[in-house]
């Protein structure tokens, strides 16, 4: 079983959706995570940075952490085309080594 | 202020050849990852070097070496390609504290023939 567990998708919604992306994860040494976006043939672009439990907002993007259940998501608001990208959750302990989870394709329609 | 960036962008190398990518990080951030993308495994942790020296290590054979230097450049050196290391490689730069962001260059693609 791997460490972090996402839904490689493909995601496909209408334009002006509401989008939840989520992980689940196994290790309870996990205290930072983080949500990256990746365009085809580019390095992933970070979205979100949460640590420990609770919920951070950034414009259309709402990170939410359940430390409890081992459980994060990201909710995109009046999701447009160019939100159409690949979605990875990370997460690390102390220190710098990321884990990812395998990353969603999400596809917005206009 | 700039991002960081990976030289070469492709590679195209044969079986048994090595191969060295560089990485400079954004301007003040001393600590650089390295990072394997694969569309089977995905994103995989490499190693981490903070002020020339390495400080995490995931679990990657020997062929797989780095370096830092003291400006903060790093380099990422494959002995002995293999079939199986064709893959985007990825390097990410932070300010080197205990947590802190870490921000991705465009990466390297290698293609091992």
């Amino acid at each position: 079983q791997k460490e972090v567990e996402q839904d490689p998708g493909p995601l496909s919604v209408p334009e002006g959706a509401i989008v939840s992306l989520n992980c689940t994860y196994s290790n309870s040494a996990f205290q930072y995570f983080m949500w990256y976006r990746q365009y085809s043939r580019k390095g992933p672009e970070l979205l979100m940075y949460t640590y420990s439990s609770g919920n951070k907002e950034d414009g259309r993007f709402t990170a939410q952490v359940d430390k409890s259940s081992k459980y994060i998501s990201l909710f995109i608001r009046d999701s447009q085309p160019s939100d159409s990208a690949t979605y990875l959750c990370a997460m690390s302990g102390f220190g710098n080594k990321l884990v990812f989870g395998a990353g969603t394709i999400l596809r917005v329609k206009s | 202020k700039a991002g960081v960036t990976q030289t070469p962008r492709y590679l195209i190398k044969t079986r048994g050849q090595q191969v060295t990518l560089s990485c400079s990080p954004i301007s003040g951030h001393r600590s650089v990852s390295w990072y394997q993308q694969t569309p089977g495994q995905g994103l995989q942790f490499l190693f981490e070097y903070f002020s020339e020296t390495q400080r995490n290590k995931g679990n990657f054979p020997g062929r797989f070496s780095g370096r830092q230097f003291s400006n903060s450049r790093s380099e990422m050196n494959v002995s002995t390609l293999e079939l199986g290391d064709s893959a985007l490689y990825l390097c990410a730069s932070s300010l080197g504290t205990v947590q802190e962001t870490q921000y991705f260059g465009p990466g390297t693609r290698l293609l091992v023939l």
